[in-house]
């Protein structure tokens, strides 16, 4: 089965210091891997996505992850964290499991907390 | 334009009522999703439209009912709720369901937080 983990509750970060949320996912097939962002009774909102071609994928608001294979991970990153970054992150996978056709849906991971400190 | 608009903001009612939440967007997008969520938690499937018929219904019980009157909306009929489920609901759309190296990433409304007493 597709599944998604985010080994983290919380992550903490100094202003101005590079911040690292992870992902690592276990799927059946090839690997479509995508990270949302949620602020404070908000919708989730679009960050990047991994589908094919270059491991190191960059996205909205300065955000970028990178894609590793060998080690079934797919880590959010931003060189330099914002205050305002602080939300709550989300990793998921494409639930697209041989015979089962294009349902749409997502797996998601459990949520990593990022609390920005300044 | 990346909207995905959704009313009431917030709802409260009765488990005799019957209320209606809405979701709509601009973008020619064919497919639209209803999900469930809790307080930080990751949200939860509901149900999947694609060009405006039901693909995916997760098992939800009948006292929600869903409805795709057009290609840009999607609304969400509620009778008879329990206080379980009191959640924040969240629509959302892509260009389509398909896979693969077209794998459509999904956009979200604001939510409806709804309240059931």
């Amino acid at each position: 089965a597709q599944s998604v983990a985010q080994p983290e509750d919380q992550v903490n970060v100094a202003e101005g210091n590079p911040l690292t949320v992870k992902c690592t996912y276990s799927v059946s097939g090839n690997p479509y891997l995508f990270w949302y962002v949620q602020y404070p009774n908000r919708g989730l909102q679009f960050l990047l996505k991994y589908i094919t071609g270059d491991n190191l994928v960059k996205g909205s608001y300065g955000f970028e992850a990178e894609f590793n294979k060998s080690q079934t991970s797919f880590h959010l990153k931003k060189p330099s964290a914002l205050v305002s970054d602080s939300a709550l992150y989300f990793c998921a996978v494409r639930d697209d499991l041989p015979g089962s056709g294009n349902t749409g849906k997502l797996i998601f991971g459990q949520g990593t907390t990022l609390q920005v400190k300044p | 334009d990346t909207e995905v608009t959704q009313t009431p903001k917030h709802l409260v009612m009765g488990m005799t009522n019957k209320k209606s939440l809405k979701c709509e967007q601009h973008m020619g997008h064919r497919a639209m999703y209803w999900y469930k969520q809790k307080a930080k938690k990751p949200p939860e499937l509901m149900f999947v439209y694609s060009y405006e018929k039901l693909s995916i219904n997760e098992s939800v019980p009948s006292r929600f009912s869903p409805e795709c009157p057009n290609s840009s909306l999607l609304n969400l009929h509620l009778h008879a709720l329990q206080p379980e489920d009191s959640a924040l609901y969240l629509c959302a759309s892509s260009r389509g369901l398909a896979g693969g190296k077209h794998s459509y990433e999904q956009y979200f409304g604001p939510g409806t937080r709804l309240t059931v007493t």
